[in-house]
């Protein structure tokens, strides 16, 4: 199964500025989630991140506000820009093993917007 | 619009006790359905995942769900809960579309927090 670790795992941010977020995995992985899990609230898809093309957005989710690098088969980032704090939730990245169609997760950042 | 739901929020039983928590999805196509835990301070990890074969499976820690297609449902059940099963679990659903295919994008439950009363 693959290890997956994000930086940070929280942080407090003030209203206006932006967090990029890092998802790291121990193996190369075609695809990559982005999801948000807002208190109280389900997992929601924010966008597929796939190395060698642009992210895909799901409804409700636009690229500049939610900017995806994705440079490598290993690594990706996910900016939270121009915060408030409706944007104050936990950011998960996943990636499937597709040999086992399995998602596995990361930690999770817990971001707190003042 | 594709959804999931899970009918039980908040469940509390005591160890050696029978669990079931509900799930049901909204799709009439073709699904393919899991169960993820999250341990306290922990990872959202698998608990068991059922594609295609018999409805009934079993995962780790002694938990199975039962896919019934007719009603639109993937229970997720444990004959006698342990105090270490304290945890939130996530019913999460594939929707394969003609379009998409098996896209891998998952439909999440509310989540289901699980206490287990030593």
């Amino acid at each position: 199964s693959a290890v997956i670790s994000q930086k940070p795992s929280r942080d407090i941010c003030q209203r206006g500025t932006s967090l990029t977020i890092q998802c790291q995995v121990d193996s190369q992985v075609t695809m990559m989630f982005w999801y948000r899990q807002q208190p109280g609230q389900s997992l929601t898809l924010i966008a597929t991140a796939n190395q060698g093309s642009e992210a895909t957005y799901e409804s409700g989710f636009v690229i500049d506000k939610f900017p995806i690098s994705r440079p490598n088969l290993t690594f990706s980032t996910l900016t939270v820009s121009n915060m408030s704090p409706e944007d104050s939730s936990i950011y998960l990245c996943s990636v499937v093993d597709l040999s086992t169609d399995t998602q596995y997760f990361g930690p999770g950042t817990r971001l707190t917007v003042l | 619009a594709q959804s999931v739901s899970q009918h039980n929020h908040h469940v509390i039983l005591s160890e050696a006790a029978s669990l079931e928590l509900g799930c049901n999805y909204s799709y009439g196509g073709t699904v393919n359905l899991f169960w993820y835990v999250q341990y306290p301070g922990q990872h959202l990890q698998l608990l068991l995942k059922y594609f295609s074969g018999d409805p009934l499976v079993k995962g780790i820690k002694g938990f199975e769900a039962e896919f019934i297609k007719s009603k639109f449902s993937f229970n997720l059940r444990k004959p006698s809960v342990q105090w270490s099963d304290t945890a939130e679990y996530f019913c999460a659903v594939n929707f394969e579309t003609v379009n998409a295919g098996n896209n891998r994008k998952l439909i999440w439950g509310l989540g289901t927090s699980l206490a287990v009363n030593p």
